[in-house]
């Protein structure tokens, strides 16, 4: 079974630096990873994705790295703006799809301070 | 589209009350999922279905727990008798494989 994990369980960042969040995960066997980004009171959504072909994927000022050596990856923010300020999830999806049933981690909880 | 739609967005129960959980997926949207979160164990898969047909339940924690997704637009997650270990978040989410995931906003449970 995927276990999925992040360690680090919040961030606090200066708005404009770089946040760094990090996950790392136990099976070699997968497709594809998600970030998601969490507000109180609200549901899930979905920032970014990287596939087991890539080592990089990127959109805007979010940046996921895939590390398969290491089973790591990680999602940058550049430069972290101050809504940034939630919690993020990083997700495997099984079933060789970018929909199917996610694991999630236990979640960073990130703070950007103006 | 109003996206993933869920109702009540708070419960309040008293323990050995059922609990009916309601979900609205997107229209053309072909799974459906529900998601658990608690402080304990983060967002976790309680059941999914694909075309209305249930394709995975091992997630369910126990018999008091049952889902149904009598059609297209519409599914339920019902708790007989709750307990107040079954207080926490309850997401709904539906995917397809051109618009991939979107969750609704959830229902906070409370069972006291």
């Amino acid at each position: 079974d995927q276990q999925v994990k992040q360690n680090s369980p919040s961030l606090s960042v200066q708005e404009g630096r770089i946040s760094i969040l990090n996950c790392d995960y136990t099976n070699s066997m997968f497709d594809y990873f998600l970030w998601y980004k969490k507000y109180p009171a609200e549901g899930p959504t979905f920032l970014i994705s990287i596939s087991s072909i890539k080592d990089k994927n990127e959109d805007g000022r979010f940046t996921v790295f895939l590390n398969k050596s290491a089973k790591h990856l990680s999602l940058h923010i550049v430069p972290s703006q101050p809504g940034d300020s939630a919690v993020y999830f990083c997700a495997w999806v099984s079933g060789g799809t970018s929909y199917g049933k996610l694991t999630f981690g236990q979640g960073t909880i990130l703070t950007v301070h103006p | 589209d109003a996206g993933v739609i869920q109702s009540p967005r708070h419960e309040v129960t008293e323990m050995g009350q059922e609990v009916t959980l309601r979900c609205k997926p997107i229209s053309g949207h072909d799974y459906l999922f529900w998601y658990r979160q608690t402080m304990m164990r983060g967002l976790e898969l309680l059941i999914y279905f694909n075309n209305n047909v249930p394709i995975d339940d091992s997630g369910m924690p126990e018999d008091r727990f049952s889902a149904k997704m009598p059609n297209a637009s519409f599914s339920t997650l019902k708790i007989q008798p709750s307990e107040p270990r079954d207080s926490a978040v309850y997401f709904c989410a539906s995917s397809d494989r051109v618009r991939g995931y979107t969750f609704g906003s959830g229902t906070r449970l409370t069972v006291v």
